[in-house]
């Protein structure tokens, strides 16, 4: 069965700290992995993906199949990066997202 | 359409009534998708249609819950006998199913049903 774990509800931290939104799946075939982010009063939107190993908005994310992991990174967080993160796994033409982390970055 | 839209935006209701969303995809797009996302509980899968046919209902969460798809676009979901826990934003997201394996979801706006 594919699932995705987001382990964190809520997030918090400082202007400029480094953020890391965990995100672990189980899946039995080779894995397509995204995030999705939702900012206030806004919809749902792709954030990146796995396959095009790619940076948005300073955000990166590298698949570690060892681990099951696919973990949202940012060096230097913004405010502006404050929204809902969900880890999404695609498998047999289905989507499965994880329950969402609220990240908070603070002045 | 610029993207897949919904309705209606906002729907109060009184328990043990029935509520019909719609969600209006993309066009040409073939897979649509429906989530319920319940304040505190994260986005919740529901229901898949790839086409008219949906191969995935293992996360409709009672009989009350019903959907379908017809030409291909349109879908309604309809959730029969409310209850308050029905409460929650019900998001429908639409994607182009084909060779290339690269399937992003676009998201509606959601319908914000209360069931009072």
């Amino acid at each position: 069965a594919q699932r995705v774990t987001q382990p964190e509800k809520l997030l918090s931290v400082f202007k400029g700290a480094p953020v890391e939104l965990k995100c672990n799946y189980s899946y039995s075939g080779s894995p397509e992995l995204f995030w999705y982010v939702q900012y206030s009063r806004q919809r749902l939107q792709l954030l990146l993906r796995h396959i095009s190993r790619e940076s948005i908005k300073g955000f990166t994310a590298d698949l570690n199949k060892g681990e099951t992991s696919f973990h949202l990174k940012k060096p230097f967080a913004q405010e502006e990066d404050s929204a809902m993160y969900y880890c999404a796994l695609r498998g047999n033409n289905d989507m499965r997202f994880g329950a969402g982390t609220r990240l908070t970055v603070k002045p | 359409g610029a993207g897949v839209s919904q309705s209606p935006s906002n729907k109060v209701t009184e328990k043990g009534k029935d509520v019909e969303l719609r969600c209006d995809p993309i066009s040409g797009h073939t897979a649509l998708y429906w989530y319920r996302q319940s304040l505190g509980q994260g986005l919740e899968f529901l229901i898949y249609f790839q086409g008219n046919s949906a191969p995935d209902k293992s996360g409709l969460p009672s009989d009350r819950f019903s959907a379908e798809r017809t030409g291909g676009s349109v879908s309604t979901l309809t959730i029969q006998r409310t209850q308050q826990e029905d409460s929650a934003v019900y998001l429908c997201a639409s994607s182009l199913l084909g060779q290339n394996s690269y399937n992003e979801q676009f998201f509606g706006p959601g319908t914000r049903l209360t069931v009072l």
